[in-house]
């Protein structure tokens, strides 16, 4: 069945330094790739998307890119701030009459200030 | 009104009760779905409802029941729930046009199930 899988589970970085999270899906109709970040106790919001026609795309620190033929898409933080430090969720989406949207395991960023 | 709004946003029942979860959009949003979260846990797709018809069920549990009245409303019935079934529940709608995959969540509805 569909499946995303999410690397690394937790990242702790220093302040300034960048961090990478790496995704794999599985379900080859994928065609739309979007990102979330939950804060504690808060609701999931997109940070940045991407679909199957571009390899990369970028917005101010935050940057996606995607390998379709690998089936790998990655979320790149720049210079990162302690109010990135939140859960992050990549996602793999179809249109099946309705979007099925299937989600990473999560991975827990720490920003040290 | 760009928001996604659930009621009520904590819920505590027995396992022998009947209670509904709301969900309300008014962003012209076609298709509306339930996840379900559990503790550091990605949210589940549970139901998905396209133009207010059903176009996604995954294998949900009958006691839960999704409901869509009309394109603004969402609702889930519950009835004898388990322990198990703790859980934060999250709707969330998507609109239509090009970037009708982008799901706007609502703050989610947190059930405990004695």
């Amino acid at each position: 069945g569909e499946n995303v899988e999410q690397h690394p589970s937790t990242l702790s970085v220093q302040e300034g330094d960048s961090a990478v999270i790496k995704c794999t899906y599985s379900d080859s109709a994928s065609n739309y790739f979007p990102w979330y970040k939950q804060e504690l106790g808060k609701r999931p919001q997109l940070i940045i998307d991407i679909r199957s026609n571009v390899g990369e795309k970028k917005d101010q620190r935050i940057a996606v890119t995607l390998n379709k033929t690998a089936k790998h898409f990655s979320l790149h933080i720049t210079e990162t701030q302690p109010e990135d430090s939140a859960v992050y969720f990549c996602a793999a989406s179809r249109n099946t009459g309705g979007f099925k949207t299937i989600f990473g395991a999560g991975t827990r960023l720490f920003v040290k200030a | 009104d760009t928001e996604v709004t659930q009621t009520p946003k904590h819920l505590v029942m027995g396992m022998t009760n009947k209670k509904s979860l709301k969900c309300e959009q008014h962003m012209g949003h076609r298709a509306m779905y339930w996840y379900k979260q559990k503790a550091k846990k990605p949210p589940e797709l549970m139901f998905v409802y396209s133009y207010e018809k059903l176009s996604i069920n995954e294998s949900v549990p009958s006691r839960f029941s999704p409901e869509c009245p009309n394109s603004s409303l969402l609702n889930l019935h519950l009835h004898a729930l388990q322990p198990e079934d703790s859980a934060l529940y999250l709707c969330a709608s998507s609109s239509p046009g090009r970037s009708n995959e982008k799901l706007f969540f609502g703050s989610g509805t947190q059930l405990s199930v004695l």
